[in-house]
């Protein structure tokens, strides 16, 4: 079965600095693996997803995200960081054998001035 | 809008009490599925439907829960007799079931129901 893992779940960090948020997951097929991001009392927004192709996927807002396929880890990066992206972040895999996404526990971006 | 649509946005009920929450999915997305999201949790799957297809209800977590999708659009999640527990976010989203452009995996969330079971 396939699963998502997020150590961490907050991750302070001052403005303007670098970011990663860790991804693991497990899986014994191709994956499709997605960022989302949910602000305070908004829905999931997609962040950027990896289907195939190049490893360094760029989304939006200046996230980007590298699919490694040896450590199984989708990581997500932005070089600084705004107040702005302080929400919640989820890392997803798709599940093709039954047509879900299964979703890590989140992690808690805290960007502080 | 052309977005996820989920009303009532929150919902405040009193333990055993029955509520429909609703969501209306963006035209043409033929699939549709129901979380939850409790306070410092992650998404639960809940249940999925795929067009006219039998859905899949293997996350619903009690039968106290249903949920049905009338003409293949709008969507209601019933929770009967509602529990304490059952205080949470609830998140709809739907996508298209075709395999190029955005593909069955790229989900459109709408903003969700906050349900308070008091």
């Amino acid at each position: 079965a396939q699963s998502v893992t997020q150590l961490d779940s907050q991750v302070p960090v001052f403005e303007e600095a670098p970011v990663e948020l860790r991804c693991n997951y497990s899986s014994s097929v191709s994956v499709y693996l997605f960022w989302y991001v949910q602000y305070p009392n908004q829905g999931l927004q997609l962040l950027l997803k990896y289907l195939s192709g190049s490893t360094l996927v760029k989304g939006i807002n200046g996230f980007e995200a590298e699919f490694n396929k040896s450590q199984t880890s989708f990581h997500l990066r932005k070089p600084s960081v705004h107040i702005s992206d302080t929400a919640e972040y989820f890392c997803a895999v798709w599940m093709d054998s039954s047509y879900k996404l299964i979703f890590g526990s989140g992690t808690r971006l805290l960007v502080r001035p | 809008g052309a977005g996820v649509s989920q009303s009532p946005s929150n919902k405040v009920t009193e333990k055993g009490k029955d509520v429909e929450l609703r969501c209306d999915p963006i035209s043409g997305h033929t699939a549709l599925y129901w979380y939850r999201q409790s306070l410092g949790q992650g998404l639960e799957f809940l249940i999925y439907f795929q067009g006219n297809s039998a859905p899949d209800k293997s996350g619903l977590p009690s039968d106290r829960f249903s949920a049905e999708r009338t003409g293949g659009s709008v969507s209601t999640l019933t929770i009967q007799r509602t529990q304490q527990e059952d205080s949470a976010v609830y998140l709809c989203a739907s996508s298209s079931s075709r395999r190029t452009g955005t593909g069955p995996y790229e989900q459109y969330f709408g903003p969700g129901t906050r349900l308070t079971v008091t």
